[in-house]
Order: structure tokens, then C-alpha cells, then sequence
């Protein structure tokens, strides 16, 4: 089975913090995803990775960045919090960029900035 | 952009059907994706359609029709664990998905 991790479920961070998350795959999948949840909208994608070492924006990158130094992990990180991104956080793989292949998603990570 | 439309909640009873309905834009159209998500944990796959008509996998079935930019989810025999928020999305000609809000399924006894 595919298992992604991330590094926390819940986390309370303080406006201005550097905020890190992580989210590790142990399927050799190519590609990487950080989506945000919030309550009535769809997940929105802010960040994605087709390899190592590469990033793409997706449709709300701002005041977020990535890494992605080893295949197996995708950071997403926070230059400084702010309360608009309090969220859940989700992470997801998938095995290739064709159509056929779904996502596989982490357990989320909720964050709240004070 | 793309917009994906689906009801915000609905209601059934324990071993009944219910349809869950899913419109979405056309244009550079590359599959369509159902997810379940139980409270407070991950989406999880249900079922990926690309061309017309009904692919059935066990007591759920997804239906798609291109030309009509629709697509819809039915369970069957319902059981309480059932219960969940279930995720419409489509794939975009660059691979990426579009995601609807999600409609939350209320089974009652």
C-alpha cells in the first residue's frame, strides 16, 4: 500500500513564524502536491512537483515555497504566517503526470495561526 | 477557470440508492476523478472515468458524459459508514485537477 506521512496533524504557530511541513512517500512516485482544504471550497493547489529538485506553482503560491531534494519528500514552507493561512494542509503523490493515475493523500496537517 | 459544481450536502437512509450529481467545463477535458473523505481524514480514490458511460465497482458506480460535462457518483445499499464528504474533480489538459467543494453524505437509520 501507498503510505504517505506528514510530519504533524496539528499545528498552532504565531503570525511571522517560519513554518515548515513535511510530507514523505514510499512509493517511488514521481510526482508531489501540497493542496489547502478550507471549509466550502475545493482543495486549491499551491504547489506542485513533477522531480527532484523541481517545482511548479500552482493556483495560490503566494507566501508559500517549496523543496523537494530528495524524491521521497516535498516540504512546504511558510516564509512567515499569517492568519489567512490557517488551513488544513494535505499533502499527496501520484505514480506519473498521465490522466489514469489518482492521488494518494497524507492524513493533513491543520494549521492555526495566532 | 474552470468551475466544478456540485451539491453542498444530501441526505438518505441506510440501504437506500442516492446519486450524487457533478458538472463541470469541457474545455481541454482529461478524466474525471471521484474521491470519499471521511471527517477530519485523507481523500481516498474512488474512481476515475475518461470516456462515456457507467463503470461499476462494486456497490458504487460513476457515470460520465463528455458532451454533457456531466458526471455523477451512486451508492447503493447504503450503510452508515457511508457517511462522508465525496469529491468531484476533473483533469485539466495539463494533468492537474480541479477540484469541486465536495458534497457531505448523511446516512440515517
Amino acid at each position: 500500500d501507498v503510505k504517505v506521512t506528514q510530519s504533524s496533524r496539528y499545528l498552532v504557530k504565531r503570525t511571522g513564524e517560519k513554518v515548515f511541513l513535511e510530507c514523505v512517500q514510499d512509493m517511488d512516485h514521481e510526482n508531489m502536491f501540497w493542496y489547502r482544504q478550507d471549509p466550502g471550497l475545493g482543495l486549491r493547489l499551491i504547489y506542485f512537483s513533477y522531480d527532484v529538485k523541481m517545482k511548479e506553482k500552482g493556483d495560490i503560491p503566494e507566501g508559500y515555497s517549496v523543496s523537494r531534494e530528495k524524491k521521497e519528500r516535498f516540504s512546504l514552507i511558510l516564509e512567515s504566517a499569517s492568519t489567512n493561512q490557517t488551513s488544513m494542509y494535505l499533502c499527496a503523490s501520484s505514480l506519473q503526470a498521465d490522466s489514469s493515475y489518482e492521488q494518494y493523500f497524507g492524513p493533513g496537517t491543520r494549521l492555526t495561526v495566532t | 477557470g474552470q468551475n466544478i459544481d456540485q451539491p453542498t450536502e444530501m441526505t438518505a437512509t441506510e440501504g437506500a440508492i442516492v446519486q450524487i450529481n457533478c458538472t463541470y467545463q469541457t474545455s481541454g477535458f482529461n478524466g474525471l476523478f471521484w474521491y470519499q473523505q471521511h471527517a477530519g481524514e485523507a481523500p481516498t480514490f474512488l474512481s476515475y472515468n475518461v470516456l462515456d458511460g457507467l463503470e461499476e465497482k462494486g456497490r458504487f458506480s460513476s457515470f460520465l458524459s463528455r458532451s454533457k460535462g456531466y458526471s455523477y457518483l451512486l451508492l447503493k445499499e447504503l450503510q452508515m459508514k457511508d457517511s462522508a464528504s465525496y469529491l468531484c474533480a476533473e483533469m485539466d489538459s495539463n494533468y492537474q485537477l480541479i477540484w469541486g467543494a465536495g458534497t457531505k453524505l448523511i446516512i440515517k437509520p
